[in-house]
């Protein structure tokens, strides 16, 4: 089994939509966990940090379940700009190299107008 | 978020010479930062643990006397690619670990070896 992952994808939307990304991690000792998007050729940039009792950030929420290691992503009324591929990450416990981060494989979003 | 930098941008250069990367945490102090490679396509590929003050860790495959890095200073990590060959080009994106664990990542420096 992967350490993480995500679905395939890729995933095409019209604006508006509404989109659910999926991940799921093998480690159970995990501790922190997070969304990234990346662009194009870019670098990853750090989206929101996900927590057992859920969170929101504007069209955004994250989820946590602890028991089935799993971790959600929601985007409402999806943008244009909103088009990127979305990594799901997953970090061991603190700690010596245990810091390091292990990235699903993403999940393209095309958003269309 | 907190800002990391990275230098140079991009490089092209001969097959045998080496190429020095800096990342700097701009904003805050990090202990630790970690050095990616990525091919196209594919995700980000950890290569090293980059400790302040103590030798770095690498990921199994990852030469160390190929990729040299130093973390002089809470703020700035270096990454060597010593006589560099084509096949070592690629995307090299370095990360800093801020509080909460977060991990902040900066532009990338694109390695292009002729």
């Amino acid at each position: 089994r992967k350490e993480v992952e995500q679905d395939p994808g890729p995933f095409n939307v019209p604006e508006g939509a509404t989109v659910a990304f999926n991940c799921t991690y093998s480690n159970s000792a995990s501790q922190s966990f997070f969304w990234y998007r990346q662009d194009c050729r870019k670098e990853p940039k750090l989206l929101m940090s996900v927590y057992s009792s859920g969170n929101e950030d504007g069209r955004f929420t994250a989820q946590l379940n602890r028991a089935s290691q799993y971790i959600s992503l929601l985007i409402r009324d999806s943008k244009l700009s909103d088009s990127a591929t979305y990594l799901c990450v997953v970090m061991g416990n603190s700690g010596g190299s245990n810091y390091k981060l292990t990235f699903g494989k993403g999940t393209l979003l095309t958003v269309n107008p | 978020g907190a800002v990391v930098s990275q230098h140079p941008s991009w490089v092209i250069c001969k097959s045998g010479t080496s190429v020095k990367i800096e990342c700097r945490s701009l904003d805050f102090q990090a202990t630790t930062m970690f050095w990616y490679r990525q091919f196209p396509k594919q995700s980000l590929m950890l290569m090293a643990t980059s400790n302040e003050g103590s030798k770095a860790t690498y990921e199994q495959g990852v030469e160390k006397d190929k990729f040299l890095i130093n973390h002089a200073s809470l703020t700035l990590s270096t990454l060597t690619v010593t006589s560099a060959h084509p096949e070592d080009s690629s995307f090299y994106i370095c990360s800093a670990r801020a509080i909460r664990n977060e991990q902040f990542f900066g532009p990338g420096t694109r390695l292009t070896v002729l």
